[in-house]
């Protein structure tokens, strides 16, 4: 079955720690998106691929990272100077502009 | 900048009792409407996509309606396994990366 698979499914992380998502599709698409969602609140872009080798930075960017070396793959990773980031991460892709964007399952990150 | 509302925060349904979410929004040129189901801890699904004013699309118990300001999300004789948190999207013609802006969702319980 075509999908998006994010891993892992909770994960926990350490003051001044480094810690990477990993999101993965084999639907094809070629944009792929990082949201961040927190209680209450709408999900925020945090950032984008539209392409193998490049992607910009959404609204919330600050202290993520991102890469895109493969089609299928968009990791994530959030870095020691996000000061808040326990949260629900949500990772999207769509094969064109006004189609709908897909999600996977998310990963659900916690501060120890 | 693009905007989002979605009312009520939450809605307590008996079975079989209709009722209507509604999403506002503001937006630059709107390019889509995106109607969103989500069941805890999991991702968005997705449910349907409007473009124009005036067009409706259905899905079982579900029917989006879109106007120039707003969109419904009217369920009939809902049941138990209607419950959700219902989103709602736009996409604009101009938005970088064909983000999406996201309300912050409407909390749907149906009663047995």
């Amino acid at each position: 079955d075509g999908g998006i698979t994010q891993s892992p499914k909770y994960l926990f992380r350490k003051e001044g720690q480094n810690v990477t998502l990993s999101c993965e599709q084999n639907l094809n698409h070629d944009a792929m998106y990082w949201y961040r969602q927190d209680p209450g609140q709408g999900l925020r872009l945090i950032y984008y691929s539209q392409i193998v080798n490049d992607f910009q930075k959404g609204d919330i960017a600050e202290g993520y990272s991102v890469s895109r070396e493969k089609k299928e793959s968009f990791p994530l990773t959030v870095t020691s100077a996000q000061k808040n980031p326990t949260a629900f991460y949500l990772c999207a892709s769509s094969i064109k502009e006004n189609q709908p964007q897909h999600f996977g399952d998310g990963t659900r990150l916690s501060i120890l | 900048e693009d905007q989002v509302t979605q009312s009520p925060e939450a809605l307590r349904l008996q079975e079989g009792e209709s009722s209507s979410l509604n999403c506002s929004y503001t937006v630059s040129g709107l390019r889509g409407l995106f109607w969103y189901r989500q069941d805890p801890g999991k991702g968005p699904e997705f449910l349907f996509t409007l473009y124009s004013a005036g067009e409706e699309k259905e899905k079982e118990r579900l029917k989006a309606t879109l106007t120039k300001k707003e969109s419904f999300l009217h369920i009939t004789a809902p049941k138990p396994e209607d419950s959700a948190t219902y989103l709602c999207a736009v996409q604009a013609f101009e938005a970088a990366g064909n983000k999406l802006t996201f309300g912050g969702g409407t909390r749907v319980l149906v009663k047995p």
